[in-house]
């Protein structure tokens, strides 16, 4: 079983959806980072977060650390928030290295 | 902001070729890291730097060496290519502070190995 578990694989919606994307863990972490990743493109910062909940324009993420969990909501989605999606978490073991989710691939038609 | 860069974004290769990726940074970070991405596989080290002549190796380096010479650079090296070494290739940094410890990625490098 994989340290990081994200939810959906895959995720087809349309336009003006509300969409959620979950991450799981099973390790304890210092920080968790949501990265967004569009076809054939580099990958991009949305959030990193300790605790609580963080908004930048349509996209909310939420962490619970005592349920080790994340999520990530885009609301009013668009075809460009089509992207694969990446959950990334920074254990406490002294390490400078991430372990990363194997990712969400959405979809978003218009 | 922070700017990573990546020397090439498309490369094509031969099979038994040397081939250099190179990886630049500007906001003085610690870390440094390499990453290859393949479908289905998600993003795995191939190797980590902590500081200047300082590597570890991460999940995959088999193949693979790097080079840190000066702070801002750090080069993977690919001494004789092979078919399944083609790849996305990307490259981040990171500060030393452990805690929140943000990742910041450059753009990717395709390699195809002919």
């Amino acid at each position: 079983k994989n340290e990081v578990e994200q939810s959906p694989q895959n995720l087809t919606a349309q336009e003006g959806e509300f969409i959620t994307i979950n991450c799981s863990y099973s390790v304890g972490i210092s920080a968790l980072h949501w990265l967004q990743q569009h076809p054939g493109g580099g990958i991009v910062s949305l959030f990193m977060l300790s605790s609580g909940k963080k908004k930048h324009g349509r996209l909310i993420a939420t962490i619970n650390i005592q349920e080790k969990h994340s999520s990530l909501h885009i609301t009013a989605s668009h075809p460009r928030d089509s992207a694969v999606y990446i959950c990334a978490v920074l254990p406490t073991s002294g390490t400078y290295k991430y372990i990363f989710g194997t990712g969400t691939r959405l979809k978003v038609l218009a | 902001d922070v700017k990573v860069t990546q020397s090439s974004r498309y490369l094509v290769k031969r099979t038994g070729e040397k081939v250099f990726l190179e990886c630049v940074q500007d906001m003085d970070h610690e870390n440094m890291f390499w990453y290859r991405q393949d479908p289905g596989l998600g993003l795995r080290l191939i190797y980590f730097s902590y500081d200047v002549k300082m590597k570890e190796k991460g999940d995959i380096p088999e193949g693979y060496s790097v080079s840190r010479e000066k702070k801002e650079r750090f080069s993977l090296i690919l001494e004789s290519a092979s078919t399944n070494q083609t790849s996305m290739y990307l490259c981040a940094s990171s500060s030393g502070q452990l805690s929140y410890n943000e990742q910041f990625f450059g753009p990717g490098t395709r390699l195809t190995v002919l």
